[in-house]
């Protein structure tokens, strides 16, 4: 079975410092990785992946994340935070499949809520 | 291209009713994913639908339910409601052999 820890359940910090989110899972099996933000009153979107190759993934909006299959850890990070990153973010992990894809069951963790202070 | 939609997006029901949630998935994407969210136990994996079939099922009593119909839209029922029920509602579509999902905004159930 796939688990996952989020070891903050909330984080605040000051606007333009830098934030890190922690994730570690646990798997037995190969896995994809996921962060997902939710904004209040909305659903999840995706903000990045890992599925192979570097370990180090970048979102278009200044997060990235690194994978660690040593540490069993996809920590995501951001430099200086805004305002608007203000969200609660939620790493996810999927059975990686032969095939490429993943099963259609994306196991969560407890959630990080951030919050960005002016 | 349309996101994922839910309906309805709020809900108000008593104990012991039942509920039927919608989901009509992106376009293209065969793949129905439902989730529940609750403050206490987070993010859960309900089912999967794919092609009509239930292909994943997660650790719900019997009287949650799903089912997909032959444009990929799915529902989901929750028969004699409880307090506990009380939650987010999400889905989420995805391509037939994709590792991403996307997700709708969500079905906000109040059980009084």
């Amino acid at each position: 079975a796939q688990s996952v820890t989020q070891l903050d359940s909330q984080v605040p910090v000051f606007e333009e410092a830098p934030v890190e989110l922690r994730c570690n899972y646990s798997s037995s099996v190969s896995v994809y990785l996921f962060w997902y933000v939710q904004y209040p009153n909305q659903g999840l979107q995706l903000l990045l992946k890992y599925l192979s190759g570097s370990t180090l993934v970048e979102s278009i909006n200044g997060f990235e994340a690194e994978f660690n299959k040593s540490q069993t850890s996809f920590h995501l990070r951001k430099p200086s935070v805004h305002i608007s990153d203000t969200a609660e973010y939620f790493c996810a992990v999927s059975v990686a499949m032969n095939y490429g894809g993943s099963q259609g069951n994306l196991i969560f963790g407890k959630g990080t809520k951030l919050s960005v202070k002016p | 291209k349309a996101g994922v939609t839910q309906t309805p997006r709020y809900l108000i029901k008593t104990r012991g009713q039942q509920v039927t949630l919608s989901c009509s998935p992106i376009s293209g994407h065969r793949s129905v994913s439902w989730y529940q969210q609750t403050p206490g136990q987070g993010l859960q994996f309900l089912f999967e639908y794919f092609s009509e079939t239930q292909r994943n099922k997660g650790n719900f009593p019997g009287r949650f339910s799903g089912r997909q119909f032959s444009n990929s839209r799915s529902e989901m029922n929750v028969s004699t409601l409880e307090l506990g029920d009380s939650a987010l509602y999400l889905c989420a579509s995805s391509l037939a052999l994709s590792n991403e999902q996307f997700f709708g905004p969500g079905t906000r159930l109040t059980v009084l």
